[in-house]
């Protein structure tokens, strides 16, 4: 298998509170892992690429003093959304890659489900 | 630019078969996955193309073609578990995911 958790899988926060979303690969070491976002009948957005050790790239427009993300270890990332306001509610969706072997496939989590109010 | 065009929903009747079509623009291009999405869950994996053909896999194949810029799904069989969304996903030059926003497939009894 190649199995990714994530932790919550739902959320209910106030605004102006942080929320900690954390992504992990149960049975392989993720090299790389990524960060998605989906409103209700939209497609998914990249968030952010991260790699074990490094800096995440952000895509345009994702502010990453608001979307921190951590990568510490080969089996976890971390997704903070700091200072949350109701146009944060979304789905949060965690996948990670091992780039040995190929073709890059990514494992996706089962998603987080993030409410403001 | 970047591009995925699919429809954006199709029906289909349980036990018949249906393609879903996608035509994609990409920088580069490292293979083409399709994925399937179930409403409020995470997206799944269903196969990865990467050289021109068909690859069959059960009651699910996928096929490319490069030079068109063209993959389908093609879904045998259909059950009504198969009402889900399918997001074709071309791999970049950066080994990136282009994800496009899916077509929707409704299954009657």
């Amino acid at each position: 298998g190649a199995v990714v958790s994530q932790h919550p899988s739902w959320v209910i926060c106030k605004s102006g509170t942080s929320v900690k979303i954390e992504c992990r690969s149960l049975d392989f070491q993720a090299t790389t892992m990524f960060w998605y976002r989906q409103f209700p009948k939209q497609s998914l957005m990249l968030m952010a690429t991260s790699n074990e050790g490094s800096k995440a790239t952000y895509e345009q427009g994702v502010e990453k003093d608001k979307f921190l993300i951590n990568h510490a270890s080969l089996t976890l990332s971390t997704l903070t959304v700091t200072s949350a306001h109701p146009e944060d509610s979304s789905f949060y969706i965690c996948s990670a890659s091992r780039l040995a072997g190929g073709p890059y496939e990514q494992y996706f989590g089962p998603g987080t489900r993030l409410t403001v109010t | 630019g970047q591009n995925i065009d699919q429809p954006t929903e199709m029906t289909a009747t349980e036990g018949a078969i249906v393609q879903i079509n996608c035509t994609y623009q990409t920088s580069g291009f490292n293979g083409l996955f399709w994925y399937q999405q179930h409403a409020g869950e995470a997206p799944t994996f269903l196969s990865y193309n990467v050289l021109d053909g068909l690859e069959e896999k059960g009651r699910f194949s996928s096929f490319l073609s490069r030079s068109k810029g063209y993959s389908y799904l093609l879904l045998k069989e259909l059950q009504m578990k198969d009402s889900a969304s399918y997001l074709c996903a071309p791999l970049d030059s950066n080994y990136q995911l282009i994800w496009g926003a899916g077509t929707k497939l409704i299954i009657k009894p």
